[in-house]
């Protein structure tokens, strides 16, 4: 099956420095989504990507969906002590049979220094 | 976005039980999936709960071990059936289908096999 390399799998920054992550594939995706997770509880959608090229901004967040379908990154600009947890960024592939059905990056684990 | 609500929240299980985790959500939705979250691993689908019709298993999953039921676009379970430890993990409800291909999740089941 497909598979998504996210990188970096973890971050250790300062309070109010920027953040990028991202995800990279050897097949292409129809649609990139972006969730962040806090322990014990459901991942959150962030930020859902359609198109190719597609960039788009939630709050301090961006994200792109890249021009090769391969690719998608995740900024966070000026990042605050809740920004804090496993960001994920997952996949959904141009089969008809499945459409909907997600693969998940492995997660990139964010900390927050105040 | 639905709304998307699970029971139990959490639960610990004895060894060789099976226990039922309920999912509904607050309007019809399309897809409904079952998700595994293992500890401090990403998330893996086990199935797509099909509304009056047996569910839809990826490999490595069986109906055996995880009879899923969705007798309507609002509610589905997942039965988790003879557990050992190595079935502790945050099982998690995801919807989709009604907005684009987002996709959405519940705040999941924590279960520890004890």
């Amino acid at each position: 099956g497909q598979q998504l390399n996210q990188s970096p799998q973890s971050m250790f920054i300062q309070e109010g420095e920027d953040v990028s992550m991202n995800c990279t594939s050897s097949s292409i995706f129809n649609t990139w989504l972006w969730y962040k997770q806090d322990p014990g509880e459901g991942p959150v959608l962030l930020i859902a990507l359609y198109k190719a090229g597609e960039l788009t901004s939630n709050g301090r967040l961006t994200a792109q969906f890249g021009i090769t379908r391969k690719d998608s990154f995740l900024n966070i600009s000026a990042s605050i002590p809740s920004d804090v947890g496993i960001y994920f960024c997952a996949g959904q592939p141009p089969n008809r049979g499945s459409n909907y059905k997600l693969t998940f990056g492995k997660g990139t684990l964010l900390t927050v220094n105040p | 976005s639905a709304v998307i609500s699970q029971k139990p929240s959490r639960d610990i299980c004895q060894r060789g039980t099976s226990l039922t985790i309920q999912c509904q959500v607050d309007s019809q939705v399309t897809m409904m999936f079952w998700y595994r979250q293992q500890p401090g691993q990403s998330l893996t689908l086990i199935a797509t709960a099909n509304q009056g019709s047996e569910a839809t298993y990826e490999s490595g999953f069986v109906i055996d071990k995880f009879p899923i039921s969705r007798p309507n676009l609002t509610f589905s379970t997942l039965t988790v059936s003879n557990m050992s430890p190595e079935d502790s993990s945050i099982y998690l409800c995801s919807v989709g289908g009604n907005s684009g291909n987002t996709i959405y999740f519940g705040e999941g089941s924590w279960l520890t096999v004890v």
